[in-house]
């Protein structure tokens, strides 16, 4: 059972539109991470929330981390070539030595010209 | 700024042999993770060093092995490799025990078992 849930597993859109990925989960995390990856390369982190309820942005990039922080999204408004990648949501648990990562599977943005 | 750097980039190994795993993490970054990503896979946590010690573990074989330096970084050690451990591996750093948990990541290490 994956911890997180990510959807949509895959996404191909045009130039231009807004899209939104989803990072769903049934427990609670202290923070969260969201990374983006490209093959054969190491996870760049992009953002990390803390607080429920947080909102940051990056440039065209929105971050939101759900009020019971359990859930987490990323909003990318007017889609560019350039952002094509692999996204990657990665929640660090609370409490105790544990901290590393668990990532969701990801989700593969294709965004075509 | 700096990054975390791995070494080797790239490794091909037969099955049975040794392999060994090098990560420098960030300047003043006193953690180490490492974690493993196979094909079409999201990273898994294989094991964590704080200030030398093994802070955590994961789903790390015990065919693996790993330490941190004094100086901070970090060596990963696998012996008897199987085929299945052909993956990328990722190292991770980040400063102390933080709220927020943030990790950087290494550009990984290919590790290629035939």
């Amino acid at each position: 059972t994956q911890l997180l849930e990510q959807s949509p597993q895959f996404l191909s859109i045009q130039e231009g539109e807004n899209l939104t990925v989803y990072c769903n989960s049934s427990s609670v995390f202290s923070s969260l991470q969201w990374y983006r990856q490209e093959p054969g390369e190491g996870p760049v982190l992009l953002v990390t929330v803390v607080t429920g309820g947080e909102v940051k942005k990056l440039k065209r990039l929105t971050f939101q981390f759900g009020d019971a922080r359990k859930d987490s999204s990323l909003h990318i408004t007017a889609a560019q070539t350039g952002d094509t990648g692999l996204y990657l949501c990665a929640g660090a648990r609370s409490g105790g030595s544990n901290y590393k990562l668990t990532f969701g599977k990801g989700t593969l943005l294709t965004v075509n010209p | 700024a700096a990054g975390v750097i791995q070494s080797p980039r790239h490794l091909i190994k037969e099955k049975r042999e040794t392999a060994t795993l090098k990560c420098y993490p960030i300047p003043r970054h006193d953690t180490v993770y490492w974690y493993q990503q196979g094909p079409g896979q999201d990273p898994q946590f294989l094991i964590s060093f704080y200030e030398k010690m093994q802070s955590d573990k994961g789903s790390i074989p015990d065919r693996f092995s790993a330490q941190q330096f004094s100086d901070y970084h970090s060596e990963l050690n696998m012996s008897s490799l199987e085929l299945g451990d052909s993956a990328l591996y990722f190292c991770a750093s980040s400063l102390g025990r933080t709220r927020t948990r943030e990790q950087f990541f290494g550009p990984g290490t290919r590790l290629t078992v035939l």
